[in-house]
C-alpha cells in the first residue's frame, strides 16, 4: 500500500498547458485502466476530474484530460486558467478492493 | 442532488476512541459502495476504508487494520466509522464519499479529529 509519486508542484502561464505525472507500479497502475484524478482548492472537499484513466464525468471542463503509458498515468490541462489553480491527487486501484491515492501536486498558475 | 454529511469529530486524547457518521441522500445509498477517506494537515488524501453495499464487507489500509470499524445502516441512509486507540498520527480531517468502480464521485465536507492529549 506504497503511495503513488506525484511531483510536489508544478506550474504554468495562463494559456499553457500542464502535464502531471503519477507513477505507481505493475501492482496498480500499471494492471488497472482504474486511475482517477482529484481536485482540491484550499479548505474544500475534493472533486473528480478523470476515472478510468481518461474518462471525464460530467460537467468537467474538457481542458482536462488523463492518459496512461506501463505503471505511469499523467493529467494534461490545456488552456490553463486562473482558476485551476489547486491540488491534484491521483488515485489507482491496487487490487483485493484496495485504492491508493498520490502524495499530490500544487498547481500555480504564474 | 447527492449529499454526504460527516459529524462526529473532535478532540481526543491518545488512546482514546471515536464515531464517525456520514448522513448520505439523493441517491439509493443501499446501492454504493462506501468509503472514508483522511487528510493530516497540510498533507495528502489517504484511503482508509471502503464497505461494500449490504455491510457484509470491509476493507482497510494497514495502519488502521483493528483499531478502526467502518460499517453501514442502510435502513438510516447512514455510514460509520468506529476509532478506536486513537494515536496522534489519526489526526486529519476524515472524508465519506461514494464509491463507484474504485473512484469517489461525492464527498462530503469533511469532519476534523484532533488526537492530542
Amino acid at each position: 500500500q506504497s503511495a503513488l509519486t506525484q511531483p510536489a508542484s508544478v506550474s504554468g502561464s495562463p494559456g499553457q498547458s500542464i502535464t502531471i505525472s503519477c507513477t505507481g507500479t505493475s501492482s496498480d497502475v500499471g494492471s488497472y485502466n482504474l486511475v482517477s484524478w482529484y481536485q482540491q482548492h484550499p479548505g474544500k472537499a475534493p472533486k473528480l476530474m478523470i476515472y478510468e484513466v481518461s474518462m471525464r464525468p460530467s460537467g468537467v471542463s474538457n481542458r482536462f484530460s488523463g492518459s496512461k503509458s506501463g505503471n505511469t498515468a499523467s493529467l494534461t490541462i490545456s488552456g490553463l486558467q486562473a482558476e485551476d489553480e489547486a491540488d491534484y491527487y491521483c488515485c489507482s486501484y491496487a487490487g483485493s478492493s484496495i485504492v491508493v491515492f498520490g502524495g499530490g501536486t500544487k498547481v500555480t498558475v504564474l | 442532488e447527492v449529499q454526504l454529511v460527516e459529524s462526529g469529530g473532535g478532540l481526543v486524547q491518545p488512546g482514546g476512541s471515536l464515531r464517525l457518521s456520514c448522513e448520505a441522500s439523493g441517491f439509493t445509498f443501499n446501492s454504493y459502495w462506501m468509503t472514508w477517506v483522511r487528510q493530516a494537515p497540510g498533507k495528502g488524501l489517504e484511503w482508509v476504508a471502503n464497505v461494500i453495499q449490504e455491510g457484509s464487507e470491509q476493507h482497510y489500509v494497514d495502519s488502521v487494520k483493528g483499531r478502526f470499524i467502518i460499517s453501514r445502516d442502510n435502513a438510516k441512509n447512514s455510514l460509520y466509522l468506529q476509532m478506536n486507540s486513537l494515536r496522534a498520527e489519526d489526526t486529519a480531517v476524515y472524508y465519506c464519499a461514494r464509491h463507484v468502480a474504485h473512484r469517489f464521485d461525492s464527498w462530503g465536507q469533511g469532519t476534523l479529529v484532533t488526537v492530542s492529549s
